[in-house]
């Protein structure tokens, strides 16, 4: 367990559907970033916060995907009008800024039908 | 051309083996690297962090980088079929904050 909550862990919904996915980082850490991974791929970058400014966003960030850290705590991630091609598991990484590493939470497994 | 290119195998070992993990990678700029484990169905876990060139031990693990051949390793001495996973190399760039390139990952067996 690396400290890092991440809610709900499995999320399955029908297209056209909004989700919200919410992630808890390590109390001390001040950076925050979102990855998502396919099957057979590694994490790629959505995202990235320090406190509560969002200060990097990947182009794999298309208009639907949104993200906040209100207050520099806890994280939320929106996708509206989900499609087949976001099924995905999303991850999110506490980032501890004195030692440059990130830490990952379990995940949350979106299934779009 | 990816960034970083690692090997998905499967790789396949006998319990007490050592296994040699690599990933390669084409940004010269690329100076932290790392290897995390993944279960099946679980979020990454650190296992190894190594900045610039050089080696780094930490038990049964020891990280491997090569700047000038943009080669990166891992071996895992005595394995064990609790290594049984799936293992990333992920590397990012000096002076920046933000993040980490992964590979596609490389997924082990130990078989006892």
């Amino acid at each position: 367990d690396t400290g890092v909550s991440q809610d709900p862990r499995h999320k399955i919904t029908k297209r056209g559907q909004n989700v919200t996915f919410r992630c808890d980082p390590i109390s001390e850490h001040n950076r925050l970033y979102w990855y998502r991974q396919t099957l057979g791929q590694g994490p790629e970058f959505l995202t990235y916060f320090q406190n509560e400014a969002q200060l990097e966003k990947s182009r794999l960030l298309s208009d639907r995907f949104s993200a906040e850290r209100p207050k520099g705590s806890f994280s939320t991630l929106e996708i509206q009008r989900t499609e087949q091609g976001d099924s995905a598991m999303y991850l999110c990484a506490s980032g501890d800024s004195r030692t440059d590493t990130q830490y990952f939470g379990p995940g949350t497994r979106l299934t779009v039908l | 051309q990816k960034e970083v290119e690692q090997d998905p195998g499967p790789l396949s070992v006998p319990e007490g083996a050592i296994v040699s993990l690599n990933c390669t990678y084409s940004n010269s700029a690329f100076q932290y690297f790392m290897w995390y484990r993944q279960y099946s169905r679980k979020g990454p876990e650190l296992l190894m962090y190594t900045y610039s060139s050089g080696n780094k031990e930490d038990g049964r693990f020891t990280a491997q980088v090569d700047k000038s051949s943009k080669y990166i390793s891992l071996f895992i001495r005595d394995s064990q079929p609790s290594d049984s996973a799936t293992y990333l190399c992920a590397m990012r760039a000096g002076g920046s904050q933000g993040n980490l390139i992964f590979g596609k990952g490389t997924k082990l067996s130990v078989k006892p």
